[in-house]
């Protein structure tokens, strides 16, 4: 049974850039969130998809947005990047409505913006 | 709004039992997790109370108080394997918020042999 798995492990871009992340959920999964963790401080929720729509957004700029296929897979975009942004990303699954509160996190893409 | 506060740093010897604390201010409240994570690692559940008292999953347990907004998870018989960063998270009320989780800054735990 596959875990979460995310895709590229390390990035480094520079200011101005832009990135795509990819997540697979958990096998029989179909809800996945982002989230943005600075080092020395707990995630941050960025947003949330079930069935293909952003289910809820946290406090976060339209630079970053997202998308689920069908097969539940996510992609987190974030434009016009800023030295801020440099942290690792984690994707989480769960599982309909009520799975939330009990994520699966992946491993993380660790961002670098120089 | 959510807010949640935990101790930044626990330290204990090997098998003995530690407490970590967390309290919580929220405008809407469905319950309480708490994440373990190691270093450049993935945050991995521990356990979850949506009622008061407390749950136990073997070495580990966590409790909640919705009176007081607070919780605090239990790890009991310590091993070195378990130095890692603790995180409490507040799920919000479901019917307005569901999967808006807001997660503590963490409690490095160090389990001294």
């Amino acid at each position: 049974d596959a875990g979460v798995t995310q895709s590229p492990t390390h990035l480094i871009k520079t200011r101005g850039q832009q990135v795509t992340l990819r997540c697979s959920p958990k096998s029989g999964h179909d809800t996945v969130s982002w989230y943005q963790q600075a080092l020395g401080q707990g995630p941050q929720f960025i947003f949330q998809y079930y069935e293909e729509e952003e289910r809820q957004r946290g406090n976060f700029p339209d630079r970053f947005s997202g998308h689920q296929f069908p097969n539940y897979s996510s992609e987190l975009n974030v434009n016009a990047l800023l030295l801020g942004d440099s942290a690792l990303y984690l994707c989480a699954s769960s599982l309909g409505d009520r799975g939330w509160e009990t994520q699966y996190f992946g491993p993380g893409t660790r961002l670098l913006v120089l | 709004g959510q807010s949640l506060e935990q101790p930044s740093e626990v330290t204990a010897v090997e098998g003995a039992i530690v407490q970590i604390n967390c309290t919580y201010q929220t405008s809407g409240f469905y319950g309480l997790s708490w994440y373990q994570q190691h270093d450049g690692g993935a945050p991995t559940f521990l356990s979850y109370n949506a009622l008061d008292g407390l749950e136990e999953t073997g070495r580990f347990s966590s409790f909640l108080s919705r009176s007081d907004s607070y919780g605090y998870l239990l790890l009991q018989e310590l091993q070195m394997k378990d130095s890692a960063s603790y995180f409490c998270a507040v799920s919000p009320l479901k019917e307005t918020n569901a999967g808006k989780s807001t997660f503590g800054d963490g409690t490095t735990l160090t389990v001294k042999p």
